[in-house]
């Protein structure tokens, strides 16, 4: 099955700095990726959805210059989390759209998560 | 926009069990899909199910079913013969298709903690 990477898996930070998490799409062209967050024993919330070649969309509340959103190619997307700060911290989660044949096979795939601790 | 509710924060059952986890959405959306994903410890989340809205017939793999009542706007899904390794967070979610703005992205509920006991 199509397979999604996405690394760090744990990143440790100081406040002030920025860090990175990308997102990559194995065996598959993904023309849309998305990225969550996730708080301890909730659920998932999108931030922004990544289109290949085009800015990104972000969902109502999500700074736009805090987490950046490239997505350069139809396998890489990556967000970088811009001067970080200790309520950034939480697990973010991306997921790839494979459309696969046809109309009516829409499938989406996720990563394994990336744990952002800001200290 | 649209909403998904899991009404079930935490549900056990016992080993070799059956056990139904609920959910519901709303939505003025015609083109759509419902998902059940899994996420054990590892917080991998992994698909369970999906369900295509234009399909009346509810989708099974394997252990796991559900039952779709598209009126009802209800996306019942049930665990058969409960192993130890269902033990995980399981959410359920919705995605609209071919909309415009939003299309496909999924919409969580709140999930619903299931422990497994042997």
């Amino acid at each position: 099955g199509a397979v999604v990477s996405q690394h760090p898996s744990r990143v440790i930070c100081k406040s002030g700095t920025s860090v990175k998490i990308e997102c990559r799409s194995l065996d598959f062209q993904a023309t849309t990726m998305f990225w969550y967050r996730q708080f301890p024993k909730q659920s998932l919330m999108l931030m922004a959805t990544s289109n290949e070649g085009s800015k990104a969309t972000y969902e109502q509340g999500v700074e736009k210059d805090k987490f950046l959103i490239n997505h350069a190619s139809l396998t890489l997307s990556t967000l970088t989390v811009t001067s970080a700060h200790p309520e950034d911290s939480s697990f973010y989660i991306c997921s790839a759209r494979d459309r696969g044949p046809g109309e009516t096979n829409e499938k989406l795939f996720f990563g394994s998560g990336t744990q952002l601790s800001v200290l | 926009a649209q909403t998904v509710t899991q009404s079930q924060p935490e549900m056990s059952v016992q080993e070799a069990e059956t056990v139904t986890l609920s959910c519901t959405y709303d939505t003025s959306e015609s083109n759509y899909y419902l998902f059940w994903y899994k996420q054990p410890p590892s917080r991998q989340m992994i698909l369970v199910i999906r369900q295509e809205a234009y399909k009346q017939q509810n989708a099974t793999e394997n252990r796991f079913s559900v039952n779709f009542q598209k009126a009802a706007k209800s996306f019942s899904l049930k665990i058969s013969d409960s192993q130890l390794g269902d033990t995980a967070m399981y959410f359920c979610a919705f995605m609209k298709l071919y909309s415009g703005a939003g299309s496909y992205q999924l919409t969580f509920g709140k999930g619903t903690k299931l422990s497994v006991i042997p």
